[in-house]
């Protein structure tokens, strides 16, 4: 079945402890793209990807890191959590920028304290 | 950079209404406009999207409408439905730009009363 995958789906996690949150997804997508989702904010964009060992900042980057060493994951870093990025985080992917159509993760909820 | 605006925030509607959504978006250059519905605990889905070369698309009860030289675009629901209750987002994107980055608006959360 052809998704994109997040992991963890929910964490709980306590200000400074660094920690990962995984996606990939198994349609050959050149484009992929982390967002947030805060109520009342709808959706910002972190970073994103137009391929391999190409990524760059999106709208809100400030204490974010990514990567895209292979074609299917793009993992999310975040070096140093603070209460303010407690947030639902979305994975998207889509063929490429010519194609547009975004194909969401399930979401990871994260709450930091 | 891109600016899209959403209006608006909440929308109630009785069953069988129509609904109409509206975003403008604020660079000229943008030419690629989808609408995204996301269900309570969902994640967004793609729901319909529209080109700056067609001025109104429709798909069975949906339709979106876009005005290029206002630079504004319109999601139009008819005969809506308790199913159709959702939060949607419209963005808007430069198709193909090889800094490509897509803009949502902050959404409109639709309630459909039976």
């Amino acid at each position: 079945e052809a998704q994109v995958t997040q992991n963890p789906r929910y964490l709980i996690t306590v200000t400074g402890k660094k920690l990962t949150v995984t996606c990939s997804q198994n349609m050959n997508h050149e484009y992929m793209s982390w967002y947030r989702q805060d109520p009342g904010l709808g959706l910002r964009q972190i970073y994103y990807s137009m391929n391999v060992e190409v990524t760059d900042k999106g709208d809100v980057p400030e204490g974010y890191k990514v990567s895209r060493k292979e074609k299917r994951n793009f993992p999310l870093i975040l070096e140093s959590p603070s209460p303010n990025q407690t947030s639902l985080y979305f994975c998207a992917s889509s063929l490429s920028t010519g194609a547009n159509v975004l194909t969401f993760g399930a979401g990871s909820r994260l709450t930091v304290l | 950079g891109e600016n899209v605006e959403q209006h608006p925030s909440t929308l109630s509607v009785q069953e069988g209404d129509s609904a109409v959504i509206k975003c403008t978006y604020s660079d000229s250059a943008s030419n690629y406009f989808p609408w995204y519905k996301q269900e309570l605990g969902k994640r967004p889905q793609l729901i319909i999207d529209i080109r700056s070369n067609v001025g109104e698309k429709k798909d069975q009860r949906i339709a979106v409408t876009l005005n290029k030289t206002a630079k504004h675009f319109s999601l139009h629901i008819t005969e809506t439905q308790p199913e159709d209750s959702a939060v949607y987002f419209c963005a808007a994107s430069i198709r193909g730009g090889s800094n490509y980055k897509l803009t949502f608006g902050k959404g409109t959360l639709l309630t459909v009363n039976p």
